[in-house]
């Protein structure tokens, strides 16, 4: 079965700072999808990103991005020049590039605060 | 164009009420989910259909009762629910339910079992 794991429950990072989100995942498969999803307090998920595990450059999304490493299970988001709209949940999910693969699985989340 | 729509946006209902929640897509995607949500806990995967046809049920109580009528527009039927049912409901979205693809939600339904 697959598992993700994000072991920061809660963050905060001054405005315009940086800041990084960490996720693990465990699964026997070689061909899958990683995600970052926002859910701000107003509820709405978000995708942020998306990253396919066959190619091996980081995906970018403006001011975030991710440090995929396939080898270590490990799938971090960095966010640059934080704004206090980034605020929100952060949560990681995982997918299988399979039949029947239907399921996200999603950590736990990581609470993230923008301080002014 | 990404939206996935829902309503109503709060609902508050006693226990021997029967109430629907509805969300629709109009982006052509062919996979459709309901969600359950607890604050501050991801989202736990309810029911999936995939071509309007349920593929997963994740043992879900027969209290929750959902239903495709076609392929943009997705229902969950409540009836009898009880005060731990209270939660937040995601729709979500996918191009295909088969093989990995980005599912996009909704805002939700904020429901209230009194």
């Amino acid at each position: 079965a697959q598992t993700v794991t994000q072991s920061q429950p809660e963050m905060s990072v001054q405005e315009a700072e940086t800041v990084t989100l960490s996720c693990t995942y465990d699964t026997s498969e070689n061909n899958y999808y990683l995600f970052w999803y926002k859910q701000p307090p107003s509820r709405q998920m978000i995708l942020v990103i998306r990253q396919e595990a066959y190619k091996q450059q980081n995906a970018t999304e403006n001011r975030f991005s991710v440090n995929f490493q396939k080898a270590a299970k490990s799938f971090s988001l960095k966010i640059s020049d934080s704004q206090l709209g980034d605020t929100a949940m952060y949560f990681c999910a995982f997918t299988l590039v399979q039949g029947g693969s239907e399921k996200l699985v999603f950590g736990k989340g990581t609470k993230l605060t923008v301080n002014p | 164009d990404t939206e996935v729509t829902q309503t109503p946006k709060h609902l508050v209902m006693g226990m021997t009420n029967k109430k629907s929640l509805k969300c629709e897509q109009h982006m052509g995607h062919r996979a459709m989910y309901w969600y359950k949500q607890k604050a501050k806990k991801p989202p736990e995967l309810m029911f999936v259909y995939s071509y309007e046809k349920l593929s997963i049920n994740e043992s879900v109580p027969s209290r929750f009762s959902p239903e495709c009528p076609n392929s943009s527009l997705l229902n969950l039927h409540l009836h009898a629910l009880q005060p731990e049912d209270s939660a937040l409901y995601l729709c979500a979205s996918s191009r295909q339910a088969v093989g990995a693809d980005t599912q996009y939600f909704g805002p939700g339904t904020r429901l209230t079992v009194l």
